[in-house]
């Protein structure tokens, strides 16, 4: 079947730190790759995706780059802000007849302090 | 638009009642998922519609949960007999069939909590 091996969290960080959160994935054929993130007291909103090996997804200074030889598609961010306090959970699709359903990590618990 | 919208946001039962939750997706959305989130886990899908064609539903939709999206528009989730277990947020999503990839755009979410 498929899944999503998140790194633990909860992570706490300093303004500015650099952020890694690993995500490891097992699928039953070629997924797309997705960070999903929670603000507090909002729902989940995509950050960033990619849909084929060696693709890098970016959005808000985040990045990740899809890699097929690891099955990773790890979450990086040079320099993190107060702001980027959240859940992040990596995610897997695979098109099945049309049923693009989601399969989501556990989630990082993520909070920057200043 | 204003987005995907569920209600009610939270919900407290007591064991063995039956609860109902509304899903109004984004407006034209074809597609339409209910997940089942519960604390410190992340969302897992319960099933999929594509219009008012319930075309999936995971083994963890018991039988005593029952989804509906008549006309293709809005659906709901039905919870009969509502156990502790059940107790968890409830997420639904939407998407349109535009291209290869298709955003999911999620709603808010019902908390249920089962006393």
């Amino acid at each position: 079947g498929n899944s999503v091996t998140q790194m633990e969290g909860p992570v706490t960080l300093s303004e500015e730190a650099f952020l890694t959160i690993n995500c490891t994935y097992t699928a039953t054929g070629y997924p797309s790759l997705f960070w999903y993130v929670q603000y507090p007291g909002e729902g989940l909103q995509l950050l960033l995706k990619a849909t084929k090996a060696d693709d890098k997804g970016s959005n808000k200074g985040f990045e990740a780059t899809y890699r097929k030889e690891t099955t990773s598609f790890h979450l990086e961010k040079g320099s993190v802000q107060v702001s980027d306090s959240a859940v992040y959970f990596c995610a897997l699709m695979i098109n099945n007849f049309g049923n693009e359903k989601l399969t989501f990590g556990t989630g990082t618990r993520l909070t920057i302090i200043p | 638009d204003t987005g995907v919208s569920q209600n009610p946001r939270h919900k407290i039962t007591k064991r063995g009642q039956n609860v109902t939750f509304r899903c109004d997706p984004i407006s034209e959305h074809n597609r339409l998922y209910w997940y089942r989130q519960t604390l410190g886990q992340g969302p897992e899908f319960l099933t999929y519609f594509q219009n008012e064609a319930q075309l999936e539903k995971s083994r963890l939709l018991s039988d005593r949960f029952s989804a509906e999206r008549p006309k293709g528009s809005f659906s709901t989730l039905e919870i009969q007999r509502t156990e502790q277990g059940d107790s968890a947020m409830y997420l639904c999503a939407s998407s349109s069939r535009t291209g290869a990839l298709n955003e999911q755009f999620f709603g808010p979410g019902t908390r249920l909590t089962v006393l």
